[in-house]
């Protein structure tokens, strides 16, 4: 069964520095998509980036880039120069193609926390 | 523009009640979601659509119906025999297919908690 594991229950960081949120999943699949998105307080997901198993590249999107470990089954988020509205959940996740990718499988998240 | 709506914002539900929430999308979308949120942690998925008239039991059903009459609605009703109702509940939508990237999109969520 696929899985996807996020440790950092909770991470902070000063604003305009650089963080990274882990994530490491496990599947048998060798073609997959990870997600991630972003709650804040007010509770809506946002979708940040996605990172498919056979791109050549690291997937980037404005401040949002993904450090994708293929071999080590890991897909860090990397948010350069951190802002005050950068603080929310973060939460990874994949199609979870046992069930033809239908459902997704989300991770418990990390919560992050940016200080002035 | 497109998205999903999700209401009412805020619910209470009285023991032994049903409540139903209601989620609308207009994206085109196949595929549909409900889960839900308990305080400082992960989604769990309840039910989900893949096409109109066809939906199957997510991880947590028990306590809990949906329909799928129309490709833009998918309501949730929460029953008298879900003992624990109380938490927040997001509705997402998605194309879908293996090796998709297309993500799911969300609502705005509904608050539902017993008086």
């Amino acid at each position: 069964a696929q899985k996807i594991t996020q440790t950092q229950p909770g991470m902070f960081v000063q604003e305009k520095e650089a963080v990274t949120l882990d994530c490491t999943y496990d599947t048998s699949d060798p073609s997959y998509g990870l997600f991630w998105y972003k709650q804040p307080s007010s509770g809506e997901m946002i979708f940040l980036i996605y990172q498919g198993s056979y791109d050549q590249q690291n997937a980037t999107e404005g401040r949002y880039s993904l450090n994708f470990q293929k071999a080590r089954k890991s897909a860090n988020l990397v948010i350069s120069a951190s802002q005050l509205g950068d603080s929310a959940m973060y939460f990874c996740a994949m199609r979870d193609t046992d069930t033809g990718g239908f459902k997704t499988i989300f991770g418990a998240g990390t919560r992050l926390f940016v200080k002035a | 523009d497109g998205g999903i709506t999700q209401s009412p914002k805020y619910l209470f539900r009285k023991e032994g009640q049903n409540v139903t929430l209601s989620c609308e999308q207009n994206l085109n979308h196949d595929a549909m979601y409900w889960y839900r949120q308990d305080p400082g942690q992960g989604l769990r998925l309840i039910y989900y659509s893949q096409i109109v008239n066809d939906f199957q039991k997510g991880d947590i059903a028990e306590g809990y119906s949906v329909s799928r009459e129309k490709k833009e609605s998918f309501p949730l009703t929460v029953t008298s025999a879900q003992k624990n109702p109380t938490a927040f509940y997001l509705c997402a939508s998605s194309n879908w297919g293996p090796g998709s990237n297309q993500p799911q999109h969300f609502g705005d969520g509904t608050r539902l908690s017993i008086l």
